[in-house]
């Protein structure tokens, strides 16, 4: 069974600093790995991906990730974060064959303050 | 949220009742998709459909129902069996689930209160 830790309950950073929220995963073969971010009271947006190749991906708002394939881990990172990146992230992972249900990290808050 | 909708925004239940969610998307996904979010434990798989007319059990299926008659549309009810309904409710859909990686894209939610 496929399953994600995400460490970190929260993350507090000050605004400029670098932030990263860590996840690692479990999965049979090879793992597509999602971050999604969710505002209070509204749904998950999608941010990056990694499905295979360049171990950095970029995506929306200055955000990468890095896949680690030895460490099992997809690290969400943005090299100075803002106020408004205060939000709860969400890891998932999937296989890249059969089961193509996501499983779901517990989520991180992350607090950025001015 | 892109083209995603649930309805309503708040929904408030008395013991014993059944209600439905709705949950629109305007995306020509094929799949959809509906989750509990329950706080500090991430998101449970309820029910998914991969095409119109079929649809299977997720990790947590007691207690709730679905039908999938069109394409843009997977209500879900929740009914008086599901002992524990308090939670907020995301409705997510996909392009085609057995073609990978494919990304879910998710609705705004619906926070579900029992009185």
């Amino acid at each position: 069974a496929q399953s994600v830790a995400q460490p970190e309950d929260q993350v507090n950073v000050a605004e400029g600093n670098p932030l990263t929220v860590k996840c690692t995963y479990s999965v049979s073969g090879n793992p597509y790995l999602f971050w999604y971010v969710q505002y209070p009271n509204r749904g998950l947006q999608f941010l990056l991906k990694y499905i295979t190749g360049d171990n950095l991906v970029k995506g929306s708002y200055g955000f990468e990730a890095e896949f680690n394939k030895s460490q099992t881990s997809f690290h969400l990172k943005k090299p100075s974060a803002l106020v408004s990146d205060s939000a709860l992230y969400f890891c998932a992972v999937r296989p890249s064959r059969g089961d193509y249900k996501l499983s779901f990290g517990a989520g991180t808050t992350v607090t950025v303050r001015a | 949220d892109g083209g995603i909708t649930q309805s309503p925004k708040y929904l408030f239940r008395k013991e014993g009742q059944n209600v439905t969610l709705s949950c629109e998307q305007n995306l020509n996904h094929d799949a959809m998709y509906w989750y509990r979010q329950d706080p500090g434990q991430g998101l449970r798989l309820i029910y998914y459909s991969q095409i119109v007319n079929d649809f299977q059990k997720g990790d947590i299926a007691e207690g709730y129902s679905v039908s999938r008659e069109k394409k843009e549309s997977f209500p879900l009810t929740v009914t008086s069996a599901q002992k524990n309904p308090t939670a907020f409710y995301l409705c997510a859909s996909s392009i085609d689930s057995s073609v990978p990686p494919d990304t879910q894209y998710f609705g705004p939610g619906t926070r579900l209160t029992v009185l």
